[in-house]
Formats: structure tokens, sequence, C-alpha cells
């Protein structure tokens, strides 16, 4: 069972361009966790979401970011108009359940670090 | 604000030794508690869990105590090992299921 995939693992973008970090997550998990983690500091929730829907994106700054997780393919993390303050690595975890239970344990992928020249 | 406080920030033991690190929180609905182990330039690995109706838990050379009247929980690494040195975190589950809850990260240096 492949663990959760993250592409690109480096991501390096000029300040003012889009970011696109994708997920695939482990199979047989319905659920999807992205996490901002900064140099020396813990990770950050960003938002949650299962398939096609968005559970909790209390942790997602208001503008510029914004995330999906469609019924086919990977889940996306978008960022327009990239800052150097976005620098940093994005992790996707993912966790097995269903609508009805709560969420597992959380597997993490490697990870994608983003840097903004 | 920061909803579970860890410490210390970075810890050096001798190999053989017994690494210690502890994590507290406020909230008491949380229930569920993961530790995670992050080597450089990856993603963090699940160590090991505990729930609040157990006070300990081991798996090898890893020991997670709960103390739920005081909120807290510890990691314990015993016999600790060079390869061992990596960067932990707690966590902990919030009572909506929806977010964890992650601690600061420690930072141990086993040395040989």
């Amino acid at each position: 069972n492949a663990g959760v995939m993250q592409n690109p693992r480096h991501l390096v973008r000029r300040r003012g361009q889009e970011a696109r970090l994708r997920c695939s997550p482990m199979k047989g998990h319905s659920h999807v966790y992205w996490y901002r983690q900064l140099p020396e500091e813990g990770l950050k929730f960003m938002v949650y979401l299962q398939k096609e829907n968005i559970i909790d994106e209390s942790g997602m700054p208001k503008e510029r970011f914004s995330a999906e997780f469609p019924k086919e393919g990977p889940s996306i993390l978008r960022i327009q108009q990239v800052v150097r303050g976005d620098s940093a690595a994005y992790f996707c975890a993912s966790s097995p359940g269903t609508p009805l239970t709560r969420p597992g344990t959380q597997y993490f992928g490697p990870g994608t670090r983003l840097t903004v020249l | 604000q920061q909803q579970v406080k860890q410490s210390p920030q970075s810890l050096i033991v001798q190999k053989g030794g017994i690494s210690i690190i502890n994590c507290a929180y406020e909230n008491t609905a949380f229930d569920y508690f993961p530790w995670y182990q992050q080597f450089p330039g990856k993603g963090p690995a699940l160590l090991i869990a505990i729930r609040p109706d157990v006070s300990e838990k081991k798996e090898g050379r890893f020991t997670i105590s709960f103390n739920k009247s005081a909120k807290q929980f510890s990691l314990h690494i015993m016999d600790s090992q060079p390869g061992d040195s990596a960067t932990y975190f707690c966590a902990a589950r919030g009572n909506t299921g929806n977010q964890f809850y992650f601690g600061t990260g420690t930072s141990l240096t086993v040395i040989p």
C-alpha cells in the first residue's frame, strides 16, 4: 500500500505567480488535511477535506489560498499571487474513515517545499 | 494560541540514555494523542499514539505516559540511539475530529 504522495517535492515560484501543490492520499483514505510548516516551527493546520467537500478551512488564509479534493484525482492546494511569506513546507496528510465516523490517525506525505523568489 | 505546548525545544542525550519529551494541553475534549517523528527533509511519521482512557502505552523502546488529570502526556525513548536523532512532535485531536493540533517540536540529538 503506497503512502501519501505529494508532488512536486520542490517548487520555486516568483512573486505574483501561482503555486499548485498536489496530494494523493493513501488507498482507502477519504480524509485529507493540509498543513504548513515554517522553519523551526510546528505544523499549522490549514484545511480538512473529504471527497468533493471542504469540511474545515478555519486555518486557511482568507485570500489567495484555496483547496479542493475532487471525486477523481488528487487533492490540490492552490496559492495565487504568491508572496515571499508563503515560502514554507506544505504537508498533506490522509486518514481513514467515512463521513459518519471520526477520522483516524493521520499519515503524512513527504511535503512540498515552496520557495518564493 | 498554542493548543498543545511542548518542551523542551531541544534535547541532547547520550547513547543508551532516556529521552523524555513533555506536552501539555488545556482542552479536555481532546480525545487522541499521537507522537510523530520527523527527519530533515521528510514528512512526519507516526511513532506511537494513545487515548485518554489509558495511562501508558509502550511499543518497543517508545512509551507514552498520559496523565489525564494533569492534562499532560510525555514520550519516553529508552536506550536512545543516534538513529533516534530527529524532531519529535506531539499532537492532539480536537473534539470535532476535524483538527489535529501539533506541538512546536523537540529536536533530539543522541550523542554516540
